[in-house]
């Protein structure tokens, strides 16, 4: 079974500076997918990046991006030029190729001073 | 709005009642999937629908818990004989079938079994 690791319960980051967040994931398959997902409080998840396996150039978009090391198993991201409205949990979730189910971490909490 | 619809949005109930959520997703989506995140947990994965057909279900998912979506738009989650331990966010998802296609999530169903 596929499992999921975000070993940073909180994180802080002031305005404007960089913060990242570190994922690993565990699998024995080769083919497959990775994302972060936002969750504010009371509102909704929603994806702020994924990443194919099979990519070699990491995924970015906007002020996020990630550094994906597939032989350490690595899916961090790094969200520059933080805001307060970036403040959130962020998950990192993992799916295999072929399926549409999600594993998920435990989260990660991110705190943002002004 | 066209997301992810899920009611009620908070639900207190008794131990030993049974209790109904229910989920509307985006239009066009054939893909459904059930999620369960407990406090300090990620989500984790119950069970999904492509149209009507209830193609997975995870271990999580007890006796008592049943998920219908009988003309593939809707869904139902029903937990029969409720446990404290079954309190949590139960949260909604839709996809359109293919290849890492994003998921959107709904606001969830948060339960307080007491």
């Amino acid at each position: 079974a596929q499992t999921v690791t975000q070993s940073q319960p909180e994180m802080s980051v002031q305005e404007a500076e960089t913060v990242t967040l570190s994922c690993t994931y565990d699998t024995s398959e080769s083919d497959y997918y990775l994302f972060w997902y936002k969750q504010p409080p009371s509102r909704q998840m929603i994806l702020v990046i994924r990443q194919e396996a099979y990519k070699q150039q990491n995924a970015t978009e906007n002020r996020f991006s990630v550094n994906f090391q597939k032989a350490a198993k690595s899916f961090s991201l790094k969200i520059s030029d933080s805001q307060l409205g970036d403040a959130a949990m962020y998950f990192c979730a993992y799916m295999n190729s072929g399926y549409s189910t999600l594993t998920f971490g435990k989260g990660t909490m991110l705190l943002v001073s002004p | 709005d066209t997301g992810v619809s899920q009611n009620p949005r908070h639900k207190i109930t008794k131990r030993g009642q049974n209790v109904t959520f229910r989920c509307d997703p985006i239009s066009e989506h054939n893909r459904l999937y059930w999620y369960r995140q407990t406090l300090g947990q990620g989500p984790e994965f119950l069970t999904y629908f492509q149209n009507e057909a209830q193609l997975e279900k995870s271990r999580l998912l007890s006796d008592r818990f049943s998920a219908e979506r009988p003309k593939g738009s809707f869904s139902t989650l029903e937990i029969q004989r409720t446990e404290q331990g079954d309190s949590a966010m139960y949260l909604c998802a839709s996809s359109i079938q293919g290849a890492n296609t994003e998921a959107f999530f709904g606001q969830g169903t948060r339960l307080t079994v007491v």
